[in-house]
């Protein structure tokens, strides 16, 4: 079956670094996405994973574990814009299967 | 580019009543996607297509109805509306297949009523 975990809600202070885990279970994983939703607004891609290990890229770095299904988004020196929604989206086989998504609000 | 156009950004319904979802893209991808998101629920796939003259099934079609005419252009139907459409509406384009990043149009926020 598809079944995809991430936390409903978290909160942090400016500047501060924050970790959002997205653990999965799936019949054939192909690989892992990340996309931020601004409220009102439509995701935008932050990364995609499906070798092990660390992707970074500037202040954003996502974590990928095949053998455990789990993988986390790592935003550092977090800004006020980075108030948002955070999804993790799972290839399994042949679809694409997204999260219910994570809210993060930074608090000055 | 403008990337992916939607219409209407915002739509009322009464019950029963149909509508089409006007969806453009002009970065030449052979992909499009359609989704609807509800209030704290992740994206559910409604239908899709890898290229002219294709479109597929997604997660939750019952309802609605597609075509892909050109490579540009992906509508969605609603016929006979329920309050159970109520959502918002995202069409989306790949350059290719799933492993890659979709690009998310505006989205249409539907109300039936």
């Amino acid at each position: 079956g598809q079944n995809i975990d991430q936390p409903t809600e978290m909160t942090a202070t400016e500047g501060a670094i924050v970790q959002i885990n997205c653990t999965y279970q799936t019949s054939g994983f192909n690989g892992l996405f990340w996309y931020q939703q601004h409220a009102g607004e439509a995701p935008t891609f932050l990364s995609y994973n499906v070798l092990d290990g660390l992707e970074e890229k500037g202040r954003f770095s996502s974590f990928l574990s095949r053998s455990k299904g789990y993988s986390y988004l790592l935003l550092k020196e977090l800004q006020m814009k980075d108030s948002a929604s955070y999804l993790c989206a799972v290839i399994d086989t042949d679809k694409l299967i997204f999260g219910t998504g994570t809210r993060l609000q930074v608090f000055p | 580019n403008a990337g992916v156009t939607q219409t209407p950004k915002f739509r009322i319904l009464k019950i029963g009543q149909s509508m089409t979802l006007q969806c453009t893209q002009d970065m030449n991808h052979n992909y499009m996607y359609w989704y609807r998101q509800d209030p704290g629920m992740g994206l559910k796939l409604i239908y899709y297509s890898v290229g002219a003259g294709i479109t597929d099934k997604g997660e939750v079609p019952n309802g609605y109805n597609v075509s892909r005419s050109t490579t540009e252009d992906f509508p969605l139907r609603l016929e006979l509306a329920a309050p159970s459409q109520t959502s918002v509406y995202f069409c989306a384009s790949s350059s290719l297949g799933l492993d890659y990043e979709q690009f998310f149009g505006p989205g249409t926020r539907l109300t039936v009523l």
